[in-house]
């Protein structure tokens, strides 16, 4: 199994929807991000958290907002879906104390419409 | 200027040779210096790690110049399976745990 988890794995749909991306991991790490990939622009942070009570912005944050549930989960939502958010997503995690490597997950491949 | 810049390539090499990237970063203030491998439109992968007195895994050899900037990562005896996108990673002292990524170099070895 995936220490990092990503569902669902592809999603098509139409602007003005409300999107929910979830990532579970059983790495048992603190630390997770949730980050966008496009062509020509490499990875960007959208949002991560360094533990349960914790919630920072990234880099490109708007239209988008996260709940981290537990140490183990980290959701992404989009409140109103618009096509310039067509994307490969890529939820990561690492271990706390300084700076740690990354893990990432499978990704999501999001269309929308 | 990005904080993080690769040449995006494609570097297209035959299968045996060696090959070099580099990369710069912006901030002299970066602590810590990692390079990922992507296979297409896959999740980033660590591959290595970057010290400041260089190190090696098996055919690759990373390096940090702190005085220009730079990172270079050399592959020997390229393989097939080398052909990826490689992503020059860095953090500095006041990002704690993010990393900023470079947009990536593209690696093709041909047979």
């Amino acid at each position: 199994d995936a220490d990092v988890t990503q569902t669902p794995r592809n999603r098509i749909t139409k602007t003005g929807k409300r999107i929910m991306l979830e990532c579970s991991q059983t790495k048992g790490h603190d630390r997770m991000y949730w980050y966008r990939q496009d062509p020509g622009l490499g990875l960007r942070l959208i949002y991560y958290s360094f533990d349960v009570k914790d919630i920072n912005k990234g880099e490109i944050s708007d239209g988008y907002s996260v709940s981290r549930q537990a140490q183990a989960k980290f959701s992404l939502s989009l409140e109103s879906a618009i096509p310039n958010q067509t994307a490969l997503y890529f939820c990561a995690t690492s271990d706390s104390g300084g700076v740690q490597p990354q893990h990432f997950g499978d990704g999501t491949r999001l269309s929308i419409l | 200027r990005k904080e993080v810049e690769q040449d995006p390539g494609p570097f297209n090499v035959p299968e045996g040779a060696t090959v070099a990237f580099n990369c710069t970063y912006s901030n002299s203030a970066s602590q810590s210096f990692f390079w990922y491998r992507q296979d297409c439109r896959k999740e980033p992968k660590l591959l290595m790690s970057v010290y400041s007195s260089g190190n090696e895994d098996g055919r690759f050899t990373a390096q940090l110049n702190r005085a220009s900037q730079y990172i270079s990562l050399l592959i020997r005896d390229s393989k097939l399976s080398d052909s990826a996108t490689y992503l020059c990673v860095v953090n500095h002292y006041n990002q704690g745990g993010k990393l900023i990524f470079g947009q990536g170099t593209e690696l093709s070895v041909k047979p």
